[in-house]
């Protein structure tokens, strides 16, 4: 079956834009995560939705946001870009909960200049 | 202090040896324990999944929970050069809770 899916794979910003990256979880998993990895601070959890609403949130700035839509796709969007924002950006899918085992995608790789 | 403490390495070991991986935390209240393997350019994948303490076997791989000493392993019997990448041990107190990871130890098994 299809695993998780993740649209761009890169992505060059300029700062002070804006982005929006594409998540496009494993059918039938409900359950969508956020994560922002870097070389510094490794894996960060920034959001995760369950169908359609936003069920835990982590510790990022509010330029930081996403949503997830009936099908269970999900965007997160982050604005006014800065320097520090370029990461690779990781979906996750899950069929209800964490516990069941989070499916990653590879991932969007993100690089602000 | 980091709530999930992992040697980041690297960790360079001859094809066929045993490896150990290790992290601490300390939340006591995590019960859901995981390890994830990433290769570069690829997002994680989940090779072991343990709920509480115990052990679990996979193969190859063996994971052992220790909730009293806030201490998890992973051991990976006759290594393989394709075993190389980096290992992430993640862990949540529920399942509807995010997922605390560990910065990764990255491994390097020489044929």
């Amino acid at each position: 079956k299809a695993g998780v899916t993740q649209t761009p794979r890169y992505l060059i910003k300029t700062r002070g834009q804006q982005v929006t990256l594409s998540c496009s979880p494993i059918s039938g998993h409900r359950s969508v995560s956020w994560y922002q990895q870097t070389p510094g601070q490794g894996l960060q959890f920034l959001f995760e939705y369950f169908s359609e609403t936003q069920r835990n949130k982590g510790n990022f700035p509010g330029r930081f946001s996403g949503r997830q839509f009936s099908n269970s796709r999900s965007e997160m969007n982050v604005s006014t870009l800065e320097l520090g924002d370029s990461a690779l950006y990781l979906c996750a899918s899950s069929l209800y909960q964490v516990g069941d085992g989070y499916t990653f995608g590879s991932g969007t790789r993100l690089t602000v200049v | 202090q980091k709530e999930v403490e992992q040697d980041p390495g690297p960790l360079s070991v001859p094809e066929g040896a045993i490896v150990s991986l290790n992290c601490t935390y300390s939340n006591s209240a995590f019960q859901y324990f995981m390890w994830y393997r990433q290769y570069s350019r690829k997002g994680p994948e989940l090779l072991m999944y343990t709920y509480s303490s115990g052990n679990k076997e996979d193969g190859r791989f063996t994971a052992q929970v220790d909730k009293s000493s806030k201490y998890i392993s992973l051991f990976i019997r006759d290594s393989q050069p394709s075993d190389s990448a980096t290992y992430l041990c993640a862990m949540t107190s529920t399942g509807f809770q995010k997922l605390v990871f560990g910065t990764g130890t990255r491994l390097l098994v020489s044929p």
